[in-house]
C-alpha cells in the first residue's frame, strides 16, 4: 500500500512568487491534515479536511496561504506571494477517520520550502 | 504558547543506554499521547502510542511511562541502538467526541546513539 505522498520534495523560490505544494494521501483516507515545522520549533499545525470539506483551519497563518483538496483526493497548499517567514518543512498526514486506532495519522516525507 | 514541552532537544548516548526523553502538557482535554521517531529525509512515523487510562505501555525496546496528576509523560528507549538515532516527537491530541484529531507536537529531541 502506497504512503503519503507529497511533492515536490525541495522548492526554492524568490519572495514574492507562488508555489504550490501537493499531497496525495493514503487511499481510502477520509481525513488529510497539513503541519509545518519552521526551523528549531515544534511541528505546527495548518488544517484538515475532512474529504472535500475543510474541517479546522485555525492554523492557518494568513490569507496568502490557501489550501484545496479536490473531490476529497489530492490536497494543494497554495502560498501567495511567498515572505521569508514562510520557509520550512510542510508535512501532510492522512488517517482512515473515527476513534482509536482509525485515527492514527501517516505522515508523508514533507515538502521543504526555502523563501529567499 | 508551548502547550506540550518537550526536553531535553538533544541526547546522547552510547550503545546499550537508556535514553529518557520527557514532555508535559498544559490542556485537560488531550486524552491520546503519541510518539513520532523521524529519521532525516523522512516523514514522522508513529512510535508508540498511550491514554490516559494506563500509567505505562511497552511495544518491544519502547516503552511510555504517563502520570495523569502531573500531565507528564516519556520515553524510555531499552538498550539503545545506534540505529534509534533519529529525532523524536512527543505529540497530544484529543481522541473521542469530534472529528478532529489535529496534534499538538513538542520541539523534538534529537537522539544520538553512539556504537
Amino acid at each position: 500500500e502506497a504512503g503519503v505522498t507529497q511533492f515536490p520534495s525541495h522548492s526554492v523560490i524568490e519572495k514574492g512568487q507562488t508555489v504550490t505544494l501537493r499531497c496525495d494521501p493514503i487511499s481510502g483516507h477520509d481525513n488529510l491534515y497539513w503541519y509545518r515545522r519552521v526551523m528549531g520549533k515544534e511541528i505546527k499545525f495548518l488544517l484538515h479536511f475532512v474529504k472535500e470539506s475543510k474541517q479546522d483551519e485555525s492554523g492557518m497563518p494568513n490569507n496568502r496561504f490557501l489550501a484545496e483538496r479536490t473531490g476529497g483526493t489530492y490536497s494543494t497548499l497554495k502560498v501567495q506571494p511567498a515572505e521569508l517567514e514562510d520557509s520550512g518543512v510542510y508535512f501532510c498526514a492522512s488517517s482512515p477517520g473515527g476513534e482509536g486506532e482509525k485515527n492514527i495519522q501517516y505522515f508523508g516525507a514533507g515538502t521543504r520550502l526555502s523563501v529567499l | 504558547q508551548q502547550q506540550v514541552k518537550q526536553s531535553p532537544q538533544s541526547l546522547i548516548v552510547q550503545k546499550g543506554g537508556i535514553p529518557i526523553i520527557n514532555c508535559a502538557y498544559e490542556n485537560t482535554a488531550f486524552d491520546y499521547f503519541p510518539w513520532y521517531q523521524q529519521f532525516p529525509g523522512k516523514g514522522p512515523a508513529l512510535l508508540i502510542a498511550i491514554r490516559p487510562d494506563v500509567s505505562e505501555k511497552k511495544e518491544g525496546r519502547f516503552t511510555i511511562s504517563f502520570n495523569k496528576s502531573a500531565k507528564q509523560f516519556s520515553l524510555h528507549i531499552m538498550d539503545s541502538q545506534p540505529g534509534d538515532s533519529a529525532t523524536y516527537f512527543c505529540a497530544a491530541s484529543p481522541n473521542s467526541g469530534g472529528s478532529n484529531y489535529k496534534l499538538t507536537f513538542g520541539k523534538g529531541t534529537l537522539l544520538t546513539v553512539n556504537p
